[in-house]
C-alpha cells in the first residue's frame, strides 16, 4: 500500500533563509511523487513531480526536490525563502491506477 | 480561461438538507475527482471518475453521491447533510488516468458548513 508522511505540520523561516519541507513515502511500486502548494483560500497548484527520470527535480518558483530511494524521502527545498512562499505544501504519492495519496500538509510561514 | 470551475464557493446547510456541489472543466479531461480537506488530514478522496458514465468510490464516499453524464461535468451530491460533512471540497481533473500520469488541476474550492 502507498502512504506518505510529512514530518512537520508547521515550518517557520525568515525571509532569505533556506526552506526544507520533509516528506517520507511508502510504496510497493516505483512511485510517482508530487509536491503541491496551496495559498490561502485557493485551490492546489502543482510545484513539481518525480516520475523515475532524474532524481533531482526542479519546480516552479525556485523549489526543487530530491528523490532518495534508500531513505524513501522526497524533501522539498528552496535556497532562499520569499514572503510569497507562505502557504501550505502537500507531498503526494501516486498509487497504481492513478489515485493520489496526500500527506497531511506542512504550513510554511515566512517572517520578514 | 480554461480550468476547473466549482460552484458555489460558500454554502451553509442545516442537518438533513441535501445539496449539490457543481464541478465543470473545459480541458477535455477524462479523469475527475472530488476531495475534502479537513485541518491536519490533508486531502481525502471522496469519489472519482475515469470517463463519462464511469464512477468509483474513494477513501471517504459515505454520504456522497456522484454521476458523470458528460466529460465536462462531475457534480457531488450530499444526500442528507451532517455536521461531519463540514469541510472544504475540491474538484480536480486530469488528462490521463494512468499510474504515473496524474497531475491534477484543482478548482478553487467550495466551503460547506453544516449546522
Amino acid at each position: 500500500a502507498q502512504s506518505v508522511t510529512q514530518l512537520d505540520s508547521h515550518v517557520s523561516v525568515s525571509e532569505g533563509t533556506p526552506v526544507l519541507l520533509r516528506c517520507n513515502y511508502s510504496s510497493s511500486y516505483s512511485p510517482s511523487l508530487f509536491w503541491y502548494v496551496q495559498h490561502p483560500n485557493k485551490g492546489l497548484q502543482l510545484l513539481l513531480k518525480y516520475t523515475s527520470a532524474a532524481t533531482l527535480v526542479k519546480g516552479i518558483n525556485g523549489f526543487e526536490a530530491e528523490f532518495k530511494k534508500s531513505e524513501t524521502s522526497f524533501h522539498l527545498t528552496k535556497p532562499s525563502a520569499h514572503m510569497s512562499d507562505a502557504a501550505e505544501y502537500f507531498c503526494v504519492v501516486s498509487s497504481p491506477g492513478g489515485k493520489l495519496i496526500f500527506g497531511q500538509g506542512t504550513e510554511l510561514s515566512v517572517k520578514p | 480561461n480554461a480550468g476547473v470551475t466549482q460552484t458555489p464557493k460558500f454554502q451553509v446547510l442545516k442537518t438533513g438538507q441535501s445539496m449539490t456541489l457543481q464541478c465543470a472543466q473545459d480541458m477535455n479531461h477524462e479523469y475527475m475527482s472530488w476531495y475534502r480537506q479537513d485541518p491536519g488530514m490533508g486531502l481525502r478522496l471522496i469519489h472519482y471518475s475515469v470517463g463519462a458514465g464511469i464512477t468509483d468510490q474513494g477513501e471517504v464516499p459515505n454520504g456522497y453521491n456522484v454521476s458523470r453524464s458528460t466529460t465536462e461535468d462531475f457534480p457531488l451530491r450530499l444526500l442528507s447533510a451532517a455536521p461531519s460533512q463540514t469541510s472544504v471540497y475540491f474538484c480536480a481533473s486530469s488528462y490521463q488516468t494512468g499510474f504515473r500520469a496524474n497531475v491534477l488541476t484543482f478548482g478553487a474550492g467550495s466551503r460547506l458548513t453544516v449546522l
